[in-house]
């Protein structure tokens, strides 16, 4: 059975400050790991990651994946309020399975 | 960016019931629509995957006669709840892609039924 394993499940952070979530995964037939972003209701995309090593970074986020010890980093530097949400991983192997999701809540 | 339009984006029914959800792809042809449930403060639980012109493929212990689920054309899938019940109340969201790609989520579906 595939299974996706976030951490940590929350995090309460301060304006400024740095945060890095974790994503690993058990998986047959990986074809890309994804992560979102949940705030309210549905997700919104932020990254897919196919291949070891290779950072993507869109503004303050980036992620990576190691294809090797199966986990991908989610960094959010300089985090504002507006970066509280749920964040969640989800690994596709012909289907996708999401992880539990790491609550950022981040105060002002 | 690709669109995936989902609606009604509420809906409230009495038991017995059956309510249709639809999900379209406005933008580009998705060959594999996916459905799920989400329960108050947990993750997506995938409920069915489903590809355009073949029977959908349900995970387990998902009931295939209570949730029908039609993929029609490229850009349009229907999930219907069979005679609702209080327990099938929850947040329903589809999201579309192509094999192997990201997905597209839909805004979501708050089914109520009293």
């Amino acid at each position: 059975e595939d299974k996706v394993v976030q951490s940590p499940l929350s995090l309460v952070v301060h304006e400024g400050d740095t945060v890095t979530l974790n994503c690993s995964y058990e998986v047959t037939n990986f074809r890309s790991l994804l992560w979102y972003k949940q705030e309210k209701k549905a997700p919104t995309f932020l990254f897919m990651l196919t291949s070891s090593g290779i950072e993507k970074k869109s503004g303050r986020l980036s992620s990576i994946l190691d294809k090797k010890e199966l986990f991908s980093i989610l960094n959010i530097t300089a985090t504002q309020t507006g970066d509280s949400a749920v964040y969640l991983c989800a690994v596709n192997a012909g289907k996708s399975t999401f992880g539990d999701g790491t609550t950022l809540t981040v105060k002002p | 960016g690709a669109v995936v339009s989902q609606h009604p984006s509420r809906v409230i029914c009495k038991s017995g019931t059956s309510v249709k959800i639809e999900c379209r792809s406005l933008d580009f042809q998705a060959t594999t629509m996916f459905w799920y449930r989400q329960f108050p403060k947990q993750s997506l639980m995938l409920m069915a995957t489903s590809n355009e012109g073949s029977k959908a493929t349900y995970e387990q212990g998902v009931e295939k006669d209570k949730f029908l689920i039609n993929h029609a054309s490229l850009t349009l899938s229907t999930l219907t709840v069979t005679s609702a019940h209080p327990e099938d109340s929850s947040f329903y969201i589809c999201s579309a892609g192509t094999w192997g790609e990201k997905l597209f989520f839909g805004s979501g579906t708050q089914l109520s039924v009293l």
